[in-house]
């Protein structure tokens, strides 16, 4: 299995705080991604990081953002949450960012705001 | 608007059936993928399909890329109850990022 963990598992939060996702590797992939998979709407990008520092907006971008400090961390923040953010997030990992490669998904992270 | 078009969207059928599922676009892709998600975990890579027209077998399932390259389908012979899961197709989208369709949710009673 590729080492991806994700923190917190399941969150409860209540509208309006602030919320942030941690995604960690153990792998030294250098491409990242946060998606988000819902009922009727299937996996959905967030964002996606092609390096440190170095970040991309997905088809979802808007209430989300993202920091990659560092190789093995990908963050995922959302600012003032919203009930419309309630879903369960998957980090991504992969080598070349092609979408020909493949991509090993963490166990991802259910939220719910109330 | 790219999309992938799985169907059926549900299936749930006796063990030993053999089924198929299907992921349609009106778009050329340059490759497909197929995911299996078991509930609480994410997806897991099953195949990638580059070639029009491939077939690429994995033990019962059967993966085959439309000669258009628009098209896949997963076949599966004998199905067992730990083929039950979700199904996603995946494709490059027009900005070169990846998409998913909406999955087929598989079910095999024992």
């Amino acid at each position: 299995d590729a080492g991806i963990t994700q923190s917190p598992r399941h969150k409860v939060t209540e509208t309006g705080t602030p919320v942030t996702l941690r995604c960690h590797q153990t792998e030294n992939h250098r491409y990242m991604y946060w998606y988000r998979q819902d009922p009727g709407h299937g996996l959905r990008l967030i964002h996606y990081s092609y390096g440190v520092k170095d970040t991309d907006k997905g088809e979802v971008s808007d209430g989300y953002s993202v920091s990659r400090s560092k190789t093995e961390d990908f963050l995922l923040t959302l600012e003032s949450a919203t009930s419309s953010q309630t879903s369960v997030y998957f980090c991504a990992i992969s080598t070349s960012g092609t979408v020909a490669d493949t991509q090993y998904f963490g166990p991802g992270t259910r939220l719910t705001v109330l | 608007t790219q999309l992938l078009e799985q169907s059926p969207q549900f299936l749930s059928i006796q063990e030993g059936e053999n089924l198929t599922v299907y992921c349609n676009s009106s778009s050329v892709f340059s490759s497909l993928q197929w995911y299996r998600q078991e509930p609480g975990e994410g997806p897991v890579l099953l195949v990638t399909v580059v070639t029009g027209g491939e077939v690429k077998k994995l033990k019962r399932l059967t993966f085959q890329f439309g000669d258009a390259r628009k098209d896949s389908s997963l076949h599966i012979t004998a199905a067992q109850p730990g083929d039950t899961g979700l199904y996603l197709c995946a494709g490059e989208g027009w900005d070169d990022k990846i998409i998913f369709g909406k999955g087929t949710r598989l079910h095999i009673l024992p």
